[in-house]
């Protein structure tokens, strides 16, 4: 059975600083991985997702993502923080039944 | 092109009572997804419809739980009766028929029903 583990319920960052939000997946066979946000009020947004045509996955509002096979993450990544990336943000993994298993979910906070 | 949509966006009622959610898809896409989260954990996968038909529903709790999707358009997910553990946010979904795993689902905005 696959399983996702997104390290770290909250994430606090300044404004202008990068954003790491941290995700390990388990499965037995090759996945697809997604990460999701939720901003206040709305239904989740597909934010990127890894398909295996390339390791290194750029997505919507300048976040990417990096699989590595070897360390069975999907890190989620920003340069530089902006104050309308404050939302909740969910890593998960499709292993080919389409339904996918989430997260836990990571709610990031951006300081002014 | 309208999102997927959901009826009611919150609702209250006493254990025992029944429920309805409702959900629709956006137009054209056949596979239809339900998900829940109970407060402060993961989102978790119920079943999925491919039409009218349900491809899985291994993630339906117990047989409290009734989704339907007559004609392969909109769904409801009925709770009767409903006890105080049904309580959180149920999420629908749903993506195109492309015969692609790794489809993306697109979620509608949630229903959240609180059980007294």
């Amino acid at each position: 059975a696959q399983s996702v583990t997104q390290l770290g319920s909250h994430v606090s960052v300044s404004e202008g600083a990068l954003v790491l939000l941290r995700c390990n997946y388990s499965s037995s066979v090759p996945p697809y991985l997604f990460w999701y946000v939720q901003y206040p009020n709305q239904g989740l947004q597909l934010l990127l997702k890894y398909t295996s045509a390339a390791t290194l996955v750029k997505g919507i509002n300048g976040f990417e993502a990096e699989f590595k096979k070897s360390e069975t993450s999907f890190h989620l990544t920003k340069p530089s923080a902006h104050m309308s990336d404050a939302a909740e943000y969910f890593c998960a993994v499709d292993t080919g039944r389409r339904a996918l298993t989430f997260g836990s979910g990571t709610r990031l906070q951006v300081q002014p | 092109e309208a999102g997927v949509t959901q009826f009611p966006s919150h609702s209250v009622i006493e254990k025992g009572q029944t429920v309805t959610l409702r959900c629709d898809p956006i137009s054209g896409h056949d596979n239809l997804y339900w998900y829940r989260r109970v407060m402060g954990k993961e989102i978790k996968f119920l079943l999925h419809f491919v039409k009218e038909s349900k491809q899985d529903e291994s993630g339906m709790p117990n047989n409290r739980f009734l989704a339907e999707r007559t004609g392969g358009t909109y769904s409801t997910l009925k709770v009767q009766p409903a006890e105080l553990e049904d309580s959180g946010v149920y999420f629908c979904a749903s993506s195109y028929a492309t015969g692609t795993v790794g489809d993306e689902q697109y979620f509608g905005p949630g229903t959240r029903l609180t059980v007294t």
